[in-house]
């Protein structure tokens, strides 16, 4: 079964540093999307992209985040200067439809990717 | 502005013992969409059931069911005789038709004791 893949695992860095985390969405979706988890809170959204822009974000998404769909596969967050408020899980997702035009269609989130800043 | 609440932080159960899971919702849109999600131990985000505004009909998936009351704005998950696997952190969510971002709720964390 086709599923939405996040490298690395866990990333650490240190307070200051820009830090690239990477998504692969399943193959045939459009609508990708990112979420932060900080530990033992609810699950936040912070953007959603679709045809090579930007459709959604939240206020948490302020100058310091970026998003890139750089080829076919890759959809990418870019935090510029990390705090050490942005460690978090940051969860990928995607899906084949806007999310609420289908029956069938839902997100599909990624396993995560453990952003440690120090 | 939408609100998705799962009163129930922790709970805790035996084996085999049936459970329900609490999520209360707010909105002024008439037409969303209510989903559940699985966060195991592992951490990835697993999706369980999503259910459309205009679909009151409950829905029962093996040991799994949804309980969706529009009038009382909720969207319950009962787990019957549950197991060790089903400890995880569940999560309710909900999205409008005019957005697609997710609205979240703080999860309950669900413990099965052998």
């Amino acid at each position: 079964e086709p599923e939405v893949t996040q490298t690395p695992s866990h990333q650490v860095t240190q307070m200051g540093q820009e830090v690239i985390l990477r998504c692969v969405p399943i193959s045939n979706h459009l609508y990708f999307y990112w979420y932060r988890q900080i530990l033992g809170q609810k699950v936040e959204f912070l953007v959603s992209f679709y045809n090579n822009e930007i459709s959604e974000k939240s206020e948490i998404f302020d100058d310091q985040f970026s998003v890139e769909r750089p080829d076919g596969s890759n959809f990418t967050l870019k935090i510029r200067s990390t705090k050490l408020e942005d460690s978090a899980m940051y969860f990928c997702a995607s899906s084949d439809l806007k999310t609420g035009t289908s029956a069938t269609d839902t997100q599909y989130f990624g396993p995560g990717t453990r952003l440690t800043v120090l | 502005a939408q609100k998705v609440t799962q009163a129930q932080t922790e709970i805790s159960v035996v084996e085999k013992e049936d459970v329900t899971l609490d999520c209360v919702y707010e909105t002024r849109d008439t037409t969303y969409y209510l989903f559940w999600y699985k966060q195991p131990p592992s951490g990835e985000l697993v999706f369980l059931i999503r259910r459309n505004s205009f679909d009151e009909q409950n829905e029962i998936s093996g040991r799994y069911s949804w309980n969706f009351q529009k009038s009382t704005s909720s969207f319950n998950f009962t787990i019957t005789a549950s197991q060790v696997v089903d400890s995880a952190v569940y999560f309710c969510a909900l999205t409008l038709n005019t957005g697609n971002q997710f609205y979240f709720g703080t999860g309950t964390s669900l413990t099965v004791i052998p």
